[in-house]
Formats: C-alpha cells, sequence, structure tokens
C-alpha cells in the first residue's frame, strides 16, 4: 500500500537548520512530485514547496525563498526538507504530500505523511 | 491567490445538512481540493476538481462550484465528521489553502 513516512520530532534552537525526511513506498517514486505543508500549533495549512522528482526541479513559497531546500533521492524513494535559519515562528508539524505528475491525475494532495513536529526553543 | 472560507467555524448537529463555502481571489476554474483534518491527524483529500469524490470518500459529502466560488455540502452530517475542512487551490503556485472551518458539536 501507499505509504509516506516521515522521520521523528525534532527540537531545536534558534539560528539551527533542521532536515525532515519523508519515505516513499508502494507507488513509482517518479511519477508523483512531492510537497511540504507545514501546520503551526493551533493554525491552518501552509504550503512551503514542491519538487518534481523526476528531474528534481523545486518551486518554493516565496516566504521560505532563501531559507528551505528540497531535495530527492530516487535511489531510496526519499525526498528531504531543509530549513535554515530556525526561529521559533518555525515551531509546527511538517508534512509531506504527493500530487501525480501527470496533468489527468494531479491537482490533488491524495497520499500524506504522518507529519513532524519540529520545535524551535532556546 | 487567497482563499477565504466562511465560517471560520460552524455548530451543528447529527443529522444537520452543512455547507461552507471558499472564495478565491480570482479565478482558478475548477481548481480545487477540499481536505478533512481531525485533530493530531494529516488532512485527508474529500473532494478534488471542485467536485470530484475522492474514491473511499462517503457520498453524503459532495463540491461545487468553479471561478471564484466553491461549496462543500455535507447532507448529513456523521459522529466522525466533526473536524476542520480545508480548500485547496491549484490554479498556480503557491498551492494555497484558505483559512480552514471547524465543524463543532452543537
Amino acid at each position: 500500500q501507499v505509504q509516506l513516512v516521515q522521520s521523528g520530532a525534532e527540537v531545536k534552537k534558534p539560528g539551527a537548520s533542521v532536515k525532515v525526511s519523508c519515505k516513499a513506498s508502494g507507488y513509482m517514486f517518479t511519477s508523483y512530485f512531492m510537497h511540504w505543508v507545514r501546520q503551526a500549533p493551533g493554525q491552518g495549512l501552509e504550503w512551503m514547496g514542491i519538487t518534481k522528482t523526476s528531474g528534481g526541479a523545486t518551486t518554493y513559497a516565496q516566504k521560505f525563498e532563501g531559507r528551505v531546500t528540497v531535495t530527492s533521492d530516487t535511489s531510496t524513494s526519499t525526498v528531504y526538507l531543509e530549513l535554515r535559519s530556525l526561529t521559533s515562528e518555525d515551531t509546527a508539524v511538517y508534512y509531506c504530500a504527493r500530487e501525480a505528475a501527470s496533468r489527468r491525475d494531479g491537482f490533488k494532495f491524495d497520499e500524506w505523511g504522518q507529519g513532524t513536529l519540529v520545535t524551535v526553543s532556546s | 491567490i487567497q482563499l477565504t472560507q466562511s465560517p471560520s467555524s460552524l455548530s451543528a448537529s447529527v443529522g444537520e445538512r452543512v455547507t461552507i463555502t471558499c472564495r478565491a481571489s480570482q479565478g482558478i476554474s475548477s481548481y480545487l481540493a477540499w481536505y478533512q483534518q481531525k485533530p493530531g491527524k494529516a488532512p485527508k483529500l474529500l473532494i478534488y476538481a471542485a467536485s470530484t469524490l475522492q474514491t473511499g470518500v462517503p457520498s453524503r459529502f459532495s463540491g461545487s462550484g468553479s471561478g471564484t466560488d466553491f461549496t462543500l455540502t455535507i447532507s448529513s452530517l456523521q459522529p466522525e465528521d466533526f473536524a476542520t475542512y480545508y480548500c485547496q487551490q491549484f490554479n498556480n503556485y503557491p498551492r494555497t489553502f484558505g483559512q480552514g472551518t471547524k465543524v463543532e458539536v452543537k
């Protein structure tokens, strides 16, 4: 069955970086894009960026440009989110979510990871 | 593109019909999805392409609209439907979400 399994919770100090992983299984990895979405405590969903796993092209929300990097490793079917210069405002649950690369099946996030809590605190 | 959901929260009873609206700041054709999220869980896809029901989602959920105005309807609210609902647009990047609508027990 399709699974997106994310790495475990992280606690970081302000100014540090964090790298969260999302390992995909049960489907053809390069047939789907992978997005990252975060949710601060008690808040809504915020889209961060996308990687097109076949080829590696990325697009980021302007808010995170220069501070975020999304990469993918097709050999392990794993996508990574790195966020740098962390502040307390980055405390959130981070989700990966897939979208089919084909126009016919795309335009929806049909599978999500379980979420990774990143806490930024001094 | 900004998505504005209304209401931000609502109280309803089991069996009631519930309607949530999502308005886009510019036209997005039918590139809209709806998700349900329960506390501590990842969002779950309900509707995509504005009105197509995701496989496995109960038929009491339906979506409509195109352009700038969209609606999610739950025809007869069930106990497991108390949750927060989000719309999301796929017309362009960034893939923005509405602010959410919390459906609570009356």
